[in-house]
């Protein structure tokens, strides 16, 4: 298995752009999340998902949107990118809330 | 909203020897887990240890132990014999078991270095 994968590793953006942070897993793990960590911080629930075609808001949710049409695959997407967005993003998954979370290895965001 | 505390920005250990990181959170919840995350240079998170909230025993994972103290609302994370590999951001994280057991709350980490 590959585990959690995160595309693409880094990334700079000019404030207004858009773009989708991809991430998939092939563990057949029902709830995914996408978290932010800024620098100095612990991580920040955005998204989260418990099946296909089922979404919910985290703790930070404004400024992102998320699709879920398919287990294996969690899209973020920024519409309107701000640099308040630079951050280092990360999924995660799991198969059940009783499992652990398995990580992505994150995607480092630069909006300038 | 739970809040997650970790209130030493950063550690140091000679090899070898142990070492205690510290966590307190808050909650009006009686049921949840806790979880101490590993997070090296790589960025990667690994899951170190978790401790349900309904057992009394602390978890122990090889050289990671807890010391979960729930009337104080206290989580440390004590790693005994310490080695070069375990210098690393700590996250202690906090997931309860109501309608938002899907939320984790993470405290802001401290970083261990460790000394040869």
């Amino acid at each position: 298995n590959a585990g959690v994968t995160q595309t693409p590793k880094f990334r700079i953006l000019k404030i207004g752009q858009s773009m989708t942070l991809q991430c998939a897993q092939d563990m057949n793990h029902n709830y995914m999340y996408w978290y932010r960590q800024d620098p100095g911080m612990g991580l920040k629930l955005i998204y989260y998902s418990v099946g296909a075609g089922i979404t919910d808001k985290g703790e930070v949710p404004n400024g992102y949107n998320v699709s879920r049409s398919t287990t294996e695959d969690f899209p973020l997407r920024l519409e309107l990118a701000a640099p308040s967005q630079t951050s280092v993003y990360f999924c995660a998954s799991r198969l059940d809330l009783s499992r652990r979370q398995f990580f992505g290895p994150g995607t480092r965001l630069t909006v300038l | 909203a739970q809040t997650v505390t970790q209130s030493q920005p950063e550690m140091s250990v000679q090899e070898a020897e142990t070492v205690t990181l510290s966590c307190t959170y808050d909650t009006s919840e009686s049921d949840y887990y806790l979880f101490w995350y590993k997070q090296p240079p790589s960025r990667q998170m690994i899951l170190v240890i978790r401790q349900e909230a309904y057992k009394q025993q602390n978890a122990t994972e090889n050289r990671f132990s807890v010391n979960f103290q729930k009337a104080a609302k206290s989580f440390s994370l004590k790693i005994s014999d310490s080695q070069l590999g375990d210098a690393a951001m700590y996250f202690c994280a906090y997931r309860g078991l109501s309608n938002t057991g899907n939320q984790f709350y993470f405290g802001t980490g401290t970083s261990l270095t460790v000394i040869p």
